[in-house]
């Protein structure tokens, strides 16, 4: 079974300084999709970024990236110039499609503040 | 246009009695889920289908009983509630395929008295 492991519960990081939250995964399927969620204190959850497995360059949506290190089963998020909008829970999650069907597994979250 | 809808966003009832959240997606998806999110903001898949058909069940108590009569809705009804219910419950829908992301509903924050 796949499993998406976040061990860092909580982060601070100043306004207008770059961040990298953890996110390391386990499964022995070689197809795959890492996501990362966003989830404000008003509790939506809104989609920031995807890597496919088969994926040969790191994604990138604005000030999101994503270091994807295949070996190592990890895909940290990195956010970069901080904003105070940014203070959410950022969730990682593994897709991986199973007899036909398909389930996202998601990790336990980091919660992230932002300073000034 | 909301893409996932899902109603009420909140439901407060006494333990013991039968409730039900609906959720709707105009994405032409063809699977939906159920998510659990406990107290400790802890994500956990309840239910999946793909094209009415029940996919996952992840060892949910019988007294959760999802129902999809076509593949934009997937409803959630609850019997017997208990204390323990109480969580935020979040549809979701996907495409078929692991590289697209699954698109949440609001959510809907149950609280069991």
């Amino acid at each position: 079974a796949q499993k998406i492991t976040q061990t860092q519960p909580g982060m601070f990081v100043q306004e207008k300084e770059a961040v990298t939250l953890d996110c390391t995964y386990d499964t022995s399927d070689p197809s795959y999709g890492l996501f990362w969620y966003k989830q404000p204190s008003s509790g939506e959850m809104i989609f920031l970024i995807y890597q496919g497995s088969y994926d040969q360059q790191n994604a990138t949506e604005g000030r999101y990236s994503l270091n994807f290190q295949k070996a190592r089963k990890s895909a940290n998020l990195v956010i970069s110039a901080s904003q105070l909008g940014d203070s959410a829970m950022y969730f990682c999650a593994i897709y991986i499609l199973t007899g036909g069907g398909n389930k996202l597994t998601f990790g336990t979250g980091t919660q992230l503040k932002v300073e000034l | 246009d909301t893409a996932v809808s899902q109603t009420p966003k909140y439901l407060v009832t006494q333990m013991g009695n039968d409730k039900s959240i609906k959720c709707e997606q105009n994405l032409g998806h063809d699977t939906m889920y159920w998510y659990k999110q406990d107290s400790k903001k802890f994500l956990k898949i309840m239910f999946s289908y793909n094209n009415k058909e029940l996919i996952i069940n992840e060892t949910v108590p019988n007294r959760f009983s999802p129902k999809s009569p076509d593949k934009a809705h997937l409803n959630l009804h609850i019997n017997s509630l208990e204390l323990g219910d109480s969580a935020v419950y979040f549809c979701a829908s996907s495409p078929q395929g692991a590289d697209t992301e699954a698109f949440f509903g609001q959510g809907t924050r149950l609280t069991v008295v």
